[in-house]
């Protein structure tokens, strides 16, 4: 098993570009998140999926948008890039209480 | 909603000594407590939880304890080798089943062994 991956490791974005971060677990875990990770800070909870078709926000959605077509397949949007964005991002799956993250994307706002 | 505070922010300990990190959480109805692991440049990788209806927990050279009536929870590793530094963060939330339950994290303590 691969767990979660993520693509890009690392990109960088215009203010006002849009990008989706792209994250595959091949555990089928129903459940799916997405995080932000910003310097010497915990991680904060931006989406979060119970479910193909199953989405919702979590503490810190605005900026972004996410679907859920598929169990294995949850892709983070960020429509209009801003500098407030500038973040590592990390998606995770469960099957159940414990979590587990993938390898995060570096995202830079210039 | 849920506040963890973790402490210390920085710790550094001789190879082969202890090392304790600890954390408070402000919402009664969290029950599950994990503690992961983050290297540079990694995503954070599960070491061990604990469940509320648990008091204490071990792995090896790692443990877990939990105090419901304080809400605290402390991490606590054994004869500490040059591996094990690393960024620790501790988690909380008030896992109902259903999926619907981000954790809420710590601000993540740096573990230093000095050799």
């Amino acid at each position: 098993n691969a767990g979660v991956t993520q693509t890009p490791k690392f990109r960088i974005l215009k203010i006002g570009q849009s990008m989706t971060l792209q994250c595959t677990q091949d555990m089928n875990h129903n459940y799916m998140y997405w995080y932000r990770q910003d310097p010497g800070m915990g991680l904060k909870l931006i989406y979060y999926s119970v479910g193909a078709g199953i989405t919702d926000k979590g503490e810190v959605p605005n900026g972004y948008n996410v679907s859920r077509s598929t169990t294995e397949d949850f892709p983070l949007r960020l429509e209009l890039a801003a500098p407030s964005q500038t973040s590592v991002y990390f998606c995770a799956s469960s099957a159940g209480e414990a979590q587990y993250f993938g390898p995060g994307t570096r995202l830079l706002v210039l | 909603g849920e506040n963890v505070e973790q402490h210390p922010s920085t710790l550094s300990v001789q190879e082969g000594d202890s090392a304790v990190i600890k954390c408070t959480y402000s919402d009664s109805a969290s029950n599950y407590f994990p503690w992961y692991k983050q290297e540079l440049g990694k995503g954070p990788q599960l070491i061990i939880d604990i469940r509320s209806n648990v008091g204490e927990k071990k792995d090896q050279r790692i443990a877990v304890t939990l105090n419901k009536t304080a809400k605290h929870f402390s991490l606590h590793i054994t004869e500490t080798q040059p591996e094990d530094s690393a960024v620790y963060f501790c988690a909380a939330t008030p896992y109902s089943g259903g999926g619907a339950d981000g954790l809420t994290f710590g601000k993540g303590t740096h573990l230093i062994i000095q050799p």
